[in-house]
């Protein structure tokens, strides 16, 4: 079976420093693996996913993610945070072989940034 | 281009009452996922329909029913509500069925069950 671990259910930074919020997935096949971003009051926006090409997926806004299968990983990194990217992040895993949409989704990290 | 939409954005129920809740694909996208999130959760999948038939379902009891209508738009149906049943509920809708397909998702319909 497949699934997600978020490490981190709060994360703070200041605005300008790193952004790393972790990911770790569960999946007996090879998965492809989300990042969803969800500003308050609203639905999921795609930020990058991984669908076993390279393993460092640019996404939007800066953010980019890199596949490790030795450490299960899929950690989301931004080099510079910035006021507006405070908001909900979720990390998905699909089986890759699935022929259903059936995205399983983390717990969720919520990113505060200071001024 | 117009993105999912959803309808209604808010609903409150009493419970034991029946709702439905309506989403219009993308265009061009024929499939349907339909996500239940609790406050403070990462979304559940409770179904997703693929050219009118569903292609997958959830944890979900039968009291949650979907549909897909030729135009690809969908609505969910959920029987004898529980107070549990107060959550956010997304709907994402993509080009084809499939795990590479990206689901887009619409702004959801936020529940509250008396």
């Amino acid at each position: 079976a497949q699934s997600v671990t978020q490490l981190g259910s709060h994360v703070s930074v200041s605005e300008g420093a790193l952004v790393l919020l972790r990911c770790n997935y569960s999946s007996s096949v090879p998965p492809y693996l989300f990042w969803y971003v969800q500003y308050p009051n609203q639905g999921l926006q795609l930020l990058l996913k991984y669908t076993s090409a390279a393993t460092l997926v640019k996404g939007i806004n800066g953010f980019e993610a890199e596949f490790k299968k030795s450490e299960t990983s899929f950690h989301l990194t931004k080099p510079s945070a910035h006021m507006s990217d405070a908001a909900e992040y979720f990390c998905a895993v699909i089986r890759g072989s699935s022929n259903t949409g059936k995205l399983i989704f983390g717990q969720g990290t919520t990113l505060q940034v200071k001024p | 281009e117009t993105g999912v939409t959803q309808s209604p954005t808010h609903l409150i129920k009493t419970r034991g009452q029946q709702v439905t809740l309506r989403c219009s694909s993308q265009s061009g996208h024929n499939t349907v996922s339909w996500y239940q999130q609790a406050l403070g959760q990462g979304p559940q999948f409770i179904f997703q329909y693929y050219r009118e038939e569903e292609n997958g379902r959830g944890n979900f009891p039968p009291r949650f029913s979907g549909l897909q209508f030729p135009n690809y738009s969908s609505e969910l149906n959920v029987n004898a509500l529980e107070l549990d049943d107060s959550a956010l509920y997304l709907c994402a809708s993509s080009p084809q069925r499939g795990a590479r397909e990206t689901q887009y998702f619409g702004p959801g319909t936020r529940l509250l069950v008396l």
